[in-house]
């Protein structure tokens, strides 16, 4: 079974703060996504990396996709109230044009107060 | 363009009753997955379908769980015999292939099944 360690598993910061949620795995993913999950929610889809070393911006966030496709990390500048939840990273093993299940990450929790 | 629906989203069941929760994909996603997330857990794939076919079930347990996915209709998830065990919050995603990002996965907001 392929596994997604994601680290810190718990993160509480201060308004303004910027931080970085890495996901590391032994696996090579043919893609990798992240998501923010809030309590009683579906996990919600921030994006998808597919070329090793691709970087993607989404306002202040970050994410980076590792050049052997096997790591990646989320880089939030100036962290928010809002950014508060579960952050999920996931790989998909499949073939490119295939769809294929995803390995989910095991989570980080980010708490940002004011 | 509505998105995944689930429902119910609450469903509560005695032990040894069934369970059964549905899955409405996207509008022009034929790729259904189930998976799993206990409490205090990350998600778990249970099975992957595509419309009259179920295409990788190595998540599903060997007993009492069966999904399917029919021409027409929601894609069913069902469990027969419920145990406290059971007791998750159960997603549903949907993808739709187009070219390299064919596994960007939308996901619905669940069904937390509690069993009493």
């Amino acid at each position: 079974t392929q596994l997604l360690e994601q680290s810190p598993q718990f993160l509480s910061i201060q308004e303004g703060e910027n931080l970085t949620v890495y996901c590391n795995s032994s696996s090579v993913f043919s893609s990798l996504q992240w998501y923010r999950q809030e309590p009683g929610e579906g996990p919600v889809l921030l994006v998808t990396v597919v070329t090793g070393g691709e970087v993607k911006k989404l306002k202040r966030l970050t994410f980076q996709f590792g050049d052997a496709r096997k790591d990646s990390s989320l880089h939030i500048t100036a962290a928010q109230p809002g950014d508060t939840g579960l952050y999920l990273c996931a790989g998909a093993l499949g073939l490119a044009g295939t769809a294929s299940k995803l390995t989910f990450g095991t989570g980080t929790r980010l708490q940002v107060t004011l | 363009n509505a998105g995944v629906m689930q429902n119910p989203r609450h469903l509560v069941r005695r032990r040894g009753q069934e369970a059964r929760l549905r899955c409405s994909p996207m509008k022009g996603h034929s790729h259904v997955y189930w998976y799993r997330q206990l409490p205090e857990e990350g998600l778990k794939f249970m099975v992957y379908l595509q419309k009259e076919n179920i295409i990788d079930e190595s998540g599903m347990p060997k007993e009492r769980f069966s999904a399917e996915f029919p021409k027409e209709g929601p894609s069913i998830l069902r469990i027969q015999q419920v145990v406290r065990g059971d007791s998750a919050a159960y997603f549903c995603a949907s993808s739709l292939i187009r070219g390299v990002l064919n596994t960007e996965a939308f996901f619905g907001q669940g069904t937390r099944l509690t069993v009493v």
